[in-house]
């Protein structure tokens, strides 16, 4: 199975911050990956997908970027909102999809 | 409204079989772009997926469980039902259901992109 290891796995930030959160995957992923956000107590939310398509209503400052194995997501000016867990995830290795192993977003 | 119910017990016992339907609604279960997953967390820890229905059908397995697992859909009820036997506390997780969408836009467009509540299912004696 293809793993994908996020970095880093938790990180401190304060409102109006640039965060960066980055995904390795364990071989060439094309750009078959896709981030999430997920709050306490609720499901996992669709950001991103292949790589850089923001979903229909995310927030403009959400964007990612990256291509084969390395992979980042940057929020440009952080939130009260975004402090949350985020995850990549790869569907390249269909039918083995994989997810990292999340990276928590606290407050500074 | 693309919704995604999930139901199921919240408590098992180990050796125990474990069913969860999530009946889904504002999308059909025969469209070509999309299908239905199913993907756990356990407390405090990462999301784990387990299953795969598509719309024609095929059935996919996370490798180290397909022993255990089956997905199953009616589709003219809306339902896809994931069964796991011989359940063991360390099975003990939070088991949502997804669906997963193509996006035509994108070829490599491929993700979860509407999810259900979860449902918290503990295992134990």
């Amino acid at each position: 199975d293809i793993r994908l290891t996020q970095s880093p796995s938790s990180l401190s930030a304060s409102v109006g911050d640039r965060v960066t959160i980055t995904c390795r995957a364990s071989l060439d992923i094309n750009n078959f990956l896709n981030w999430y956000q997920q709050k306490p107590g609720e499901a996992p939310k669709l950001l991103i997908y292949a790589a850089s398509t923001v979903q229909t209503g995310v927030p403009s400052r959400f964007s990612g970027s990256g291509f084969g194995t390395d992979f980042t997501l940057t929020i440009s000016s952080l939130q009260p909102e975004d402090f949350a867990i985020y995850y990549c995830q790869q569907s390249f290795g269909h039918p083995q999809l994989t997810f990292g192993g999340g990276t928590k977003v606290e407050i500074k | 409204q693309v919704t995604l119910k999930q139901s199921g017990p919240e408590l098992v016992k180990p050796t125990e079989t474990l069913t969860l339907t999530c009946s889904v609604s504002g999308f059909s279960l025969r469209n070509a772009r999309m299908g239905v997953s199913w993907i756990r967390q356990p407390p405090g820890k990462a999301l784990e997926w387990l299953a795969h229905i598509s719309a024609s059908d095929e059935k996919s397995y996370k490798s180290s469980l397909k022993d255990r697992l089956s997905i199953s859909k009616d589709t003219s009820e809306s339902q896809v039902v994931l069964t796991m036997t011989n359940m063991d506390p360390a099975d003990t997780a939070t088991y949502f259901c997804a669906r997963r969408t193509r996006f035509r836009a994108v070829v490599s467009g491929d993700a979860f992109d509407m999810w259900g509540q979860g449902t918290m299912v503990t295992v134990a004696s």
